[in-house]
């Protein structure tokens, strides 16, 4: 079954505490991206990646970093949560091409909240 | 200015009757894709339906349809005969051509609309 798959699905951490979100996808996409979802505000973009070792910055990108040392995995990082990044994030996938209309596939998204 | 603008924080609809949701976009793009995706109270993002900006006709998906004016800058979501699991938020969402200097394929959102269907 095609999916994009991130762990945790719900987090509870501490200000200040480094913390990982994984995310895989199993349909061999050359792009992924990472999204956080706040309210009133609609999905905004952190960071995404066109390939393998090839990363670049959204709308929204500080307070985070990214890696994609493989195809098929992107992991979130926070290196210094706070408050501010409580959020509901969510990965995505697509595969990347000339035509414009590559669905994203969507992970199950990870509610994050930083005390 | 915001690319994605979706003016219905919230609406209600009849179950059985149709619903339009709102979507406008910016873009000097000649080429560009519009996207509805619904979100349930569960949280995941479903897609449901894509309109190219060179299709001549209106995206059809099953009770969805895009409702697309181009000269308008408008890609309205109509929703036929509306059921009770219908009620979610709904994201109208664009991604820009390589044209576009984002070369980033991102999907720039709304903020999205709470659709509640009413029995």
């Amino acid at each position: 079954e095609a999916q994009v798959t991130q762990n945790p699905r719900y987090l509870i951490t501490v200000t200040g505490k480094k913390l990982t979100v994984t995310c895989s996808q199993n349909m061999n996409h050359e792009y992924m991206s990472w999204y956080r979802q706040d309210p009133g505000l609609g999905l905004r973009q952190i960071y995404y990646s066109m390939n393998v070792e090839v990363t670049d910055k959204g709308d929204v990108p500080e307070g985070y970093k990214v890696s994609r040392k493989e195809k098929r995995n992107f992991p979130l990082i926070l290196e210094s949560p706070s408050p501010n990044q409580t959020s509901l994030y969510f990965c995505a996938s697509s595969s990347k091409g000339v035509e414009l209309n590559t669905e994203a596939f969507f992970g199950q998204g990870t509610r994050l909240t930083v005390v | 200015a915001q690319k994605i603008t979706q003016t219905q924080p919230g609406m209600f609809v009849q179950e059985k009757e149709a619903v339009t949701l709102d979507c406008t976009y910016d873009t000097s793009d000649q080429s560009y894709g519009l996207f509805w995706y619904k979100q349930p109270s569960s949280g995941e993002m479903i897609f449901l339906i894509y309109q190219g900006s060179y299709d001549e006709q209106n995206a059809t998906e099953g009770r969805y349809s895009l409702n697309f004016q181009k000269a308008r800058k408008s890609a309205n979501l109509v929703i036929s005969a509306s059921q009770l699991g219908d009620s979610a938020m709904y994201f109208c969402a664009m991604r820009e051509g390589p044209d576009s200097g984002a070369g980033s394929y991102q999907l720039t959102f709304g903020k999205g609309t709470k659709l509640s269907v009413i029995p």
